[in-house]
């Protein structure tokens, strides 16, 4: 048990329509990423936020937004869903930036319809 | 940019057959190579960090070890709850923009 939650766990949307996904890190950390895993594929990050600022993005469109608070908590926004948007949204937390273990949610399940 | 290829794509071994998983990656500056297990539905389980080419870790039936270029995951003697995707992912030196590159997993099944 990691100790690290995501909410909800299933999520049916409708294209064009805004969506926001909650995280609770472990206490104590204060590094979170966000990854979107299709069917079949490995996780491709999204965004990295450090102390409640962005430290890094991938290859995802500004309609991928997200913020950190102070309390361990963490949300991803997605702005005018798309139908390829629908996959596994993961979260992970880790105790700094660099080269720490990465401890991951159980994902929540996002439909696009 | 940073790649990470796992091979094979799925292996199916009987109960107690050991086998290695290969993870071949390219990275400019590796500061970290991690392995985790993934069930159907769930997220990804951490299993190892490996840092430098001759390290090696061990947890009960599995074994990692690195190179410069690749990394295997050995399993000794594989049971039935051993049947998951194993995930390799490397970190590379991206200062301010640290993240892990992932690879597509490979599925293991252990038949009883």
């Amino acid at each position: 048990e990691t100790g690290v939650t995501q909410s909800p766990t299933h999520l049916i949307k409708t294209r064009g329509q805004q969506v926001t996904l909650r995280c609770s890190s472990q206490s104590g950390h204060n590094t979170v990423s966000w990854y979107q895993q299709a069917l079949g594929q490995g996780p491709q990050f999204i965004f990295q936020y450090y102390r409640e600022e962005e430290n890094g993005r991938g290859n995802f469109p500004p309609r991928f937004s997200g913020l950190q608070f102070p309390n361990y908590s963490s949300e991803l926004n997605v702005n005018a869903l798309e139908l390829d948007d629908s996959a596994l949204y993961l979260c992970a937390s880790s105790l700094d930036r660099v080269t720490y273990e990465q401890y991951f949610g159980p994902g929540t399940r996002l439909t696009v319809t | 940019e940073d790649q990470v290829t796992q091979s094979p794509e799925a292996l199916r071994l009987q109960e107690g057959e050991s086998s290695s998983l290969n993870c071949s990656y390219t990275v400019s500056g590796l500061r970290g190579l991690f392995w985790y297990r993934q069930d159907p539905g769930k997220g990804p389980e951490f299993l190892f960090t490996l840092y430098s080419a001759g390290e090696e870790k061990e947890k009960e039936r599995l074994k990692a070890t690195l190179t410069k270029k690749e990394s295997f995951l050995h399993i000794t003697a594989p049971k039935p709850e051993d049947s998951a995707t194993y995930l390799c992912a490397v970190e590379g030196s991206n200062f301010g923009n640290e993240k892990l590159t992932f690879g597509t997993g490979t599925r293991l099944t252990i038949i009883p």
